[in-house]
């Protein structure tokens, strides 16, 4: 059973307009959350974070929202650049106890068409 | 600078064969994860390590192990490779339990 779920495999958008990828989680323990940033070949790289005490954490074209209600968060770029297109992958872990390892997402391959 | 490598980027080996790939970090971190990575599943945990000769299970462990003998360095060993093991291994370490994780390039695995 799948904690963490990223239900879009893929998303296309065009260079400049606003990406909007979503991730959805299911353990209301989760505390923390995190966007991975992946390209071809490479490792995921730490993209931006957010704890379950705020709903928004903006940087730069990066701004994550996160409805604990809704157990829902997501990730949006403006505006978007060709540069951006990678597999966006999102976690989530528990801050507390033993169990503090990153339940990650299937991620979403984000394409931004110049 | 610091890093975090692994070793061969790409393997390809028999079923049946014992294989182990590296992971050596020079940040120094106690913390150091193995995950892999398959379509529709992103990434799953196979084992941790939270210091020297802690080991600890992942989510996926069975037919895996590791083995933490200095900060430096985790191991993953596939005891008897499976064609179920064809796959892209990450190797990744962090100062602080549960904190922002470094990811290795990878490995990709080809089980035959």
């Amino acid at each position: 059973d799948q904690q963490v779920k990223q239900n879009s495999p893929s998303l296309s958008v065009q260079e400049g307009r606003i990406s909007i990828l979503n991730c959805d989680y299911t353990n209301s323990m989760f505390d923390y959350f995190l966007w991975y940033k992946k390209y071809p070949a490479e490792g995921p790289t730490f993209l931006i974070s957010i704890s379950s005490i705020k709903d928004k954490n903006e940087d730069g074209r990066f701004t994550v929202f996160l409805n604990k209600s809704a157990k829902h968060l997501s990730l949006h770029i403006v505006p978007s650049q060709p540069g951006d297109s990678a597999v966006y992958f999102c976690a989530a872990r528990i801050s507390s106890g033993s169990a503090r390892q990153l339940t990650f997402g299937s991620g979403t391959q984000l394409t931004v068409l110049p | 600078d610091a890093e975090i490598t692994q070793s061969p980027r790409h393997k390809i080996t028999e079923t049946g064969r014992q294989v182990t790939l590296a992971c050596h970090q020079t940040w120094n971190h106690n913390n150091m994860f193995w995950y892999r990575q398959d379509l529709g599943h992103g990434l799953r945990l196979i084992h941790y390590s939270y210091g020297v000769q802690d080991t600890n299970k992942g989510e996926v462990s069975d037919g895996y192990s590791v083995s933490r003998s200095n900060t430096e360095d985790l191991p993953l060993t596939l005891e008897s490779a499976a064609s179920s093991q064809t796959s892209v291994y990450f190797c990744a370490s962090t100062p602080r339990v549960g904190g922002e994780q470094y990811f290795g390039p990878g490995t990709r695995l080809t089980v035959t």
